[in-house]
């Protein structure tokens, strides 16, 4: 039962430095995605794919990549950590038109 | 292009008070709607959704209607308890958006005993 399952779950970085954070779903959804939870500002979508092999940018790409290894995961990359990037990350999966399924977060700070 | 509203928190009430979270939301196609519950340290988990106009979406004793002539669907519950404090997240999805999930910028609520 283990749905979406992001790692790690705390991280401490130093500015410039690089990371990637891991996803993956056990539930067979085509479609993944990538947001940044910050105080008052709700969740904001970083990238999703609706399928293997595709990525679309969402509300706040910028100083991300990402890469869907296969249908399972979705990997979110920081190549020069900032400190803007300090945030609560969570990944999600769905299949098109239901609700999403959220993994428990990714906090990472950056000193 | 596609929005949601709901009020700002904290929201404060004591055990067994009446809740209420207004959510009102802007939508060029026929939404579907959603209220997501986030407690402390955990992610997002779907509370209840509606797909269609009078639809009536209902979860451990929370209730939300979908209200297409006043583009709302506001979270309500008749008797909360201290586990109910969490952050609640309003949500539309629609196929216009691609099938991407537009959310509100969330409610705390707090229950004192």
């Amino acid at each position: 039962n283990a749905g979406v399952t992001q790692t790690p779950k705390f991280q401490v970085l130093k500015t410039g430095q690089s990371m990637t954070l891991q996803c993956a779903q056990d539930m067979n959804h085509n479609s993944m995605y990538w947001y940044r939870q910050d105080p008052g500002m709700g969740l904001r979508l970083i990238y999703y794919s609706a399928s293997e092999g595709t990525t679309d940018k969402g509300e706040v790409p910028n100083g991300y990549n990402v890469s869907r290894l296969n249908k399972r995961e979705f990997s979110l990359r920081l190549e020069s950590a900032a400190p803007s990037q300090t945030s609560v990350y969570f990944c999600a999966s769905r299949v098109e038109g239901q609700p999403q399924h959220f993994g428990d977060g990714t906090r990472l700070s950056i000193l | 292009g596609n929005s949601v509203t709901q009020m700002e928190g904290p929201v404060t009430l004591s055990e067994e008070a009446f809740l209420t979270i207004n959510c009102t939301y802007t939508a060029t196609g026929y939404p579907s709607l959603f209220w997501y519950v986030q407690y402390p340290g955990e992610g997002l988990q779907l509370l209840l959704k509606a797909t269609k106009a009078d639809d009536k979406g209902s979860n451990k004793g929370f209730e939300a209607t979908y209200r297409k002539e006043t583009t709302s669907f506001h979270l309500e519950k008749g008797s909360v308890q201290v586990s109910d404090s969490a952050v609640y997240f309003c949500a539309l999805s629609d196929r216009t958006g691609g099938f991407k999930t537009i959310f509100g910028a969330g409610t705390r609520l707090f229950v004192k005993a």
